[in-house]
């Protein structure tokens, strides 16, 4: 079965610096989202990109955050200068349509750890 | 806005008990219903779906009827096991125009003893 592949699963990084996640969406998907969840919260909706550009975004999704698709593969998050309470699992999906009956893939996601 | 609330956790249960984790949503139109599960250490699965009012969803033991009248989508199952441990999120998503996101209640966490 398809999968939605995410690197890394986790990364640490320091207060201030700039850090990247990486997800490979399914193939032949062309709607593609980020989440995240802080430890023991609620998955929280931040982004969703298609066509190459972003359909919507969460308050959360400030100018610290950005989205890309570089090469018609990865699907990336960037984080320009972490936070501590950025710390958190971040979640990429994909979906192959935006209908009731189109489900989404999620990957296992990436732990990051701000220090 | 939308959202979704889930009864508060943990839930723990002993194998073979009976299991209902209560979601009820506020949504404008005609919103999609889920549950997701996550296991310790893994992402999030898809566990069933329904798409309209009545429907009902189904998968590995788990049902929830798609209840409009009471803005409602419980979890149940007749009979757990060790092995369904795991958080279970409810989640809604809007029609066609409303972008697609999924909107995610707070989780409840399940712990099945044997």
């Amino acid at each position: 079965e398809p999968e939605v592949t995410q690197t890394p699963s986790h990364q640490v990084t320091q207060m201030g610096q700039e850090v990247i996640l990486r997800c490979v969406p399914i193939s032949n998907h062309l709607y593609f989202y980020w989440y995240r969840q802080i430890l023991g919260q609620k998955v929280e909706f931040l982004v969703s990109f298609y066509n190459n550009e972003i359909s919507e975004k969460s308050e959360i999704f400030d100018d610290q955050f950005s989205v890309e698709r570089p090469d018609g593969s990865n699907f990336t998050l960037k984080i320009r200068s972490t936070k501590l309470e950025d710390s958190a699992m971040y979640f990429c999906a994909s979906r192959l349509g935006q209908g009731a009956n189109y489900g989404y893939t999620f990957g296992s996601g990436t732990r990051l750890t701000v220090v | 806005g939308d959202s979704v609330t889930q009864m508060e956790g943990p839930v723990t249960l002993s194998e073979e008990a009976f299991l209902t984790i209560n979601c009820t949503y506020t949504a404008t139109g005609y919103p999609s219903l889920f549950w997701y599960v996550q296991y310790p250490g893994e992402g999030l699965q898809l566990l069933l779906k329904a798409t309209k009012a009545d429907d009902k969803g189904s998968n590995k033991g788990f049902e929830a009827t798609y209840r409009k009248e009471t803005t409602s989508f419980h979890l149940e199952k007749g009979s757990v096991q060790v092995s369904d441990s795991a958080v279970y999120f409810c989640a809604l998503s809007g029609g066609y125009n409303q972008g697609g996101k999924l909107i995610f209640g707070q989780g409840t966490e399940l712990s099945v003893k044997p």
